[in-house]
């Protein structure tokens, strides 16, 4: 059972470069969602979406897309990365979007670096 | 609004000692989960624990133990004679109770445990 997988795991870029990242998890959750850590500020909700066909912003959207064609991926695209983008990205997933209970599992992360 | 506040940044001890990581929240639910996770060196995220706000007892698991304390709403962590291998990031989390997998995180807090 391999949970949630992120590819890939570090990336560089430069300014202005457009890359997607790869999420997909194999536990029919429905419930994914993305989250960047920088030092100081934790984590911090990117966008989510509760199902396929569902998505819906958090904390911090802007510069990132993402769509949910499929239960199991939700890739989050960065359409013009910028220096500010520079971050570790981690995708996570839970089996009821509003529930009371269960954990999120988290993948292990991507390290991006925009020059 | 919904916040999470870590306000020690580091925390160094030699081992064998015992440390407190405290965590302070803000919320006008009167329902919510918090969570602790931890992140070692490695950079995955472990899921410690999930405490309900109608359940305000301790929870002690091996060395670990947390005490919530809705009055003053806080929910500190506390490791017994630490050990090297407890070296990591330790996040407080909080979600509000019918939104489980969007999580609010404080700064983290680095903890630092010498032989």
């Amino acid at each position: 059972n391999a949970g949630v997988t992120q590819t890939p795991k570090f990336q560089v870029l430069k300014t202005g470069q457009s890359m997607t990242l790869q999420c997909a998890q194999d536990m029919n959750h429905e419930y994914m969602s993305w989250y960047r850590q920088d030092p100081g500020m934790g984590l911090r909700l990117i966008h989510y979406s509760v199902g396929a066909g569902i998505t819906d912003q958090g904390e911090v959207p802007n510069g990132y897309n993402v769509s949910r064609s499929t239960t199991e991926d939700f890739p989050l695209r960065l359409l013009s990365a910028a220096p500010s983008q520079t971050s570790v990205y981690f995708c996570a997933s839970r089996s009821d979007p509003g529930g009371v209970g269960e954990k999120l599992f988290f993948g292990s992360g991507t390290q991006l670096s925009v020059l | 609004a919904q916040k999470v506040t870590q306000a020690q940044t580091e925390i160094s001890v030699v081992e064998k000692e015992d440390v407190t990581l405290d965590c302070v929240y803000e919320t006008r639910d009167t329902t919510y989960y918090l969570f602790w996770y931890k992140q070692p060196p490695s950079g995955e995220l472990v899921f410690l624990i999930r405490r309900n706000s109608f359940d305000e007892q301790n929870e002690i698991s091996g060395r670990y133990s947390w005490n919530f304390q809705k009055s003053t709403s806080s929910f500190n962590f506390t490791i017994t004679a630490s050990q090297v291998v407890d070296s990591a990031v330790y996040f407080c989390a909080l979600s509000r109770y019918n939104q489980g997998g969007k999580l609010i995180f404080g700064q983290g807090t680095e903890l630092s445990v010498k032989p």
